[in-house]
């Protein structure tokens, strides 16, 4: 389809273990952002990606996590040493050019589950 | 940091009814926006709001930037009940360019037949 994507669907790990989420954007689509959606509540911004910009990574919550984005492409989101806070729905969204009249669209999101 | 407090957190109503939900907010905005979510899907963008007093609708949809930039609402006319879902308000703070979104924590609403 020529929607976002997101991989896996569903993870369960162990406390402490590293995890790795990925995301295709839609083809075309120099804007990519992550967010965290905690069961019940409203989508936390992680970090965003602008063309060749420094990304934005003032939503981050800790060190434990990083992103990265390869050209104007796919981007995975590490979470390093997980907790069992982090256990939430991480979506990713892309958009044309990053501007605010720019609509995002959004995946499917990946459920992280931390044992 | 920025939040924005949505209301009624859930909302149980007849098909036929309408309905109306708000946000709020203790700082500017200088967009507004109103999302759906599905279960085990991402938001959709509904409506899209960019000038202050500005009221757009979306077939059955309407939705009103507030005055003060701190408030938004967006009702539903004659609820069906394929209108069941997460409702999300988001916003754009003033003076950022792009899309750093705060988004309140959702209406549910539940539609019965």
């Amino acid at each position: 389809g020529a929607g976002v994507s997101q991989s896996p669907s569903n993870k369960v790990t162990e406390k402490g273990k590293d995890v790795e989420l990925r995301c295709d954007p839609i083809s075309g689509h120099t804007a990519l952002y992550w967010y965290r959606q905690r069961l019940g509540q409203g989508l936390e911004f992680l970090i965003y990606f602008q063309g060749n910009s420094a990304p934005d990574k003032s939503g981050l919550p800790s060190d434990r996590f990083s992103a990265e984005r390869t050209g104007e492409s796919v981007s995975t989101l590490t979470i390093q040493r997980t907790q069992q806070e982090d256990s939430a729905v991480y979506l990713c969204a892309s958009s044309l050019q990053g501007s605010r009249r720019d609509t995002q669209y959004f995946g499917p999101g990946t459920r992280l589950t931390v044992l | 940091g920025q939040q924005l407090n949505q209301s009624p957190q859930s909302m149980f109503i007849q098909e036929g009814e309408d309905v109306s939900m708000n946000c709020t907010s203790s700082s500017i905005f200088n967009t507004w926006l109103w999302y759906k979510q599905d279960p085990g899907e991402g938001p959709v963008l509904l409506i899209a709001l960019y000038k202050a007093g500005e009221l757009t609708s979306n077939g059955r949809l309407t939705a009103q930037f507030g005055i003060t930039r701190k408030d938004s609402f967006l009702n539903i006319s004659a609820s069906i009940p394929s209108d069941v879902g997460i409702y999300f308000c988001a916003g754009l703070a003033g003076g950022t360019s792009y899309g750093k979104l705060t988004f309140g924590q959702g209406t549910i609403l539940t539609v019965h037949p």
